[in-house]
């Protein structure tokens, strides 16, 4: 166990739902990282937060949106779902960086999304 | 950009036989290189990081080294537990915040 919880393990959906995917990063992280990864491709990055404030975005679509709560717990949204967005999505979480300023990430055991 | 390059994309060992995987680099900036470990289903495990150029770590039967441009995972006198997929990734400044970009790996099988 990673200390990164991530709900639900499996999704099952159709074209044109949403759906919410939920991240509770490990204790005393205070860095939330979204990250997709299909099949033929590697890991995609999403969405970066920091105790609660959005730091950095990658290569996420205008139908996903995410945000971090006050407990530091993330939500990534899903909207409008199409077929591609079958994956899998996974939520790290860093602690501050070090005195070198790497962030080590611990990734959850990811989100499967299936889109029908 | 950021770009981050793996080889081979599959890689067949019989146990006990060594070889390295490779992962090339092009960054502006760089505060770390990462490897991580995949299983399948399963998230990303952290195994090492390198800093600088001419920095070697090593893990059991795992050793990672750093030039300017690439980075090898030696794997020596591999055990069929070793099968995974390997990741390499480099974080980096860029507009004000640190980005991690990850290569798409190298799947190692290791045959009893």
């Amino acid at each position: 166990d990673s200390g990164v919880t991530q709900t639900p393990k499996h999704l099952i959906t159709a074209t044109g739902q949403r759906v919410t995917l939920r991240c509770s990063p490990r204790s005393g992280d205070l860095s939330v990282y979204w990250y997709q990864q299909s099949l033929d491709q590697g890991l995609q990055f999403l969405i970066q937060y920091y105790n609660g404030e959005e730091r950095a975005k990658g290569n996420i679509l205008e139908r996903f949106s995410a945000q971090q709560f006050p407990d530091l717990h993330s939500e990534l949204n899903l909207s409008s779902l199409e077929l591609g967005d079958s994956a899998l999505y996974f939520c790290a979480s860093s602690a501050r960086q070090d005195t070198s300023g790497a962030n080590v990430l611990t990734f959850g055991a990811g989100s499967r999304l299936t889109v029908l | 950009e950021d770009q981050v390059t793996q080889s081979p994309e599959a890689l067949r060992l019989q146990e006990g036989e060594s070889s390295s995987l490779n992962c090339s680099y092009t960054v502006s900036g760089l505060r770390g290189l990462f490897w991580y470990r995949q299983d399948p289903g399963k998230g990303p495990e952290f195994l090492f990081t390198l800093y600088s150029a001419g920095e070697e770590k090593e893990k059991e039967r795992l050793k990672a080294t750093l030039t300017k441009k690439e980075s090898f995972l030696h794997i020596t006198a591999p055990k069929p537990e070793d099968s995974a997929t390997y990741l390499c990734a480099v974080q980096a400044r860029s507009g004000g915040y640190q980005k991690v970009t990850f290569g798409t790996g190298t799947k190692l099988q290791v045959i009893p």
